[in-house]
């Protein structure tokens, strides 16, 4: 069985500032996804980046990166220039064939102005 | 970006009865939808999976008759929470699985909260 756990029930971060959130995960599959999910106080699920198991370089997407290392089977999450609009619980997910989602217990970020 | 609908967002109900949440795919065949529940402050737990036209798949620990769920269409799936009990009170969230050419995207609908008095 596949496992997600994020470490950091809560962090803080000021506008503008950088932080990372942290996700490690335990499977025996070689091919899978790693996704971070926002989810602000509406409780909509918001997709904010995936990466491929298979695919070396880290995914980006604007001001929100990875950091994948494949072997400590490890995916934080690094958000940059931080806006008031990023305050949401993250969570962590991994997934295999399937599409079955495991969820890791969640980050509550708040950006403070 | 593909999108679903779930509804009702809210529903107050009394114990005993009966709740149907609703979960569509607007804009593209969902062969596979995903039931999850989210209590306050905690993760998603996944309930079942299911499949178009076939028996849904339930999670370990998940009350089959408790939890109907149908799949009766490429775009719908429900899910109706039977005699429902004030420990049924929660957020149920669905998901639909978009196969694309390159990759398989899964996409959420708003949720339901459920209040069961």
């Amino acid at each position: 069985a596949q496992t997600v756990t994020q470490s950091q029930p809560e962090m803080s971060v000021q506008e503008a500032e950088t932080v990372t959130l942290s996700c490690t995960y335990d499977t025996s599959e070689n091919n899978y996804y790693l996704f971070w999910y926002k989810q602000p106080p509406s409780r909509q699920m918001i997709l904010v980046i995936r990466q491929e198991a298979y695919k070396q370089q880290n995914a980006t997407e604007n001001r929100f990166s990875v950091n994948f290392q494949k072997a400590a089977k490890s995916f934080s999450l690094k958000i940059s220039d931080s806006q008031l609009g990023d305050t949401a619980m993250y969570f962590c997910a991994f997934m295999t064939s399937g599409s079955r989602l495991t969820f890791g217990e969640g980050t509550q970020l708040t950006v403070n102005p | 970006g593909a999108v679903v609908s779930q509804h009702p967002s809210r529903v107050i109900c009394k114990s005993g009865t009966s709740v149907k949440i609703e979960c569509r795919s607007l804009d593209f065949q969902a062969t596979t939808m995903f039931w999850y529940r989210q209590f306050p402050k905690q993760s998603l737990m996944l309930m079942a999976t299911s499949n178009e036209g076939s028996k849904a798949t339930y999670e370990q620990g998940v009350e089959k008759d408790k939890f109907l769920i149908n799949h009766a269409s490429l775009t719908l799936s429900t899910l109706t929470v039977t005699s429902a009990h004030p420990e049924d009170s929660s957020f149920y969230i669905c998901s639909a699985r978009e196969m694309d050419r390159s990759n398989e995207k899964l996409f959420f609908g708003s949720g339901t909260q459920l209040s069961v008095l």
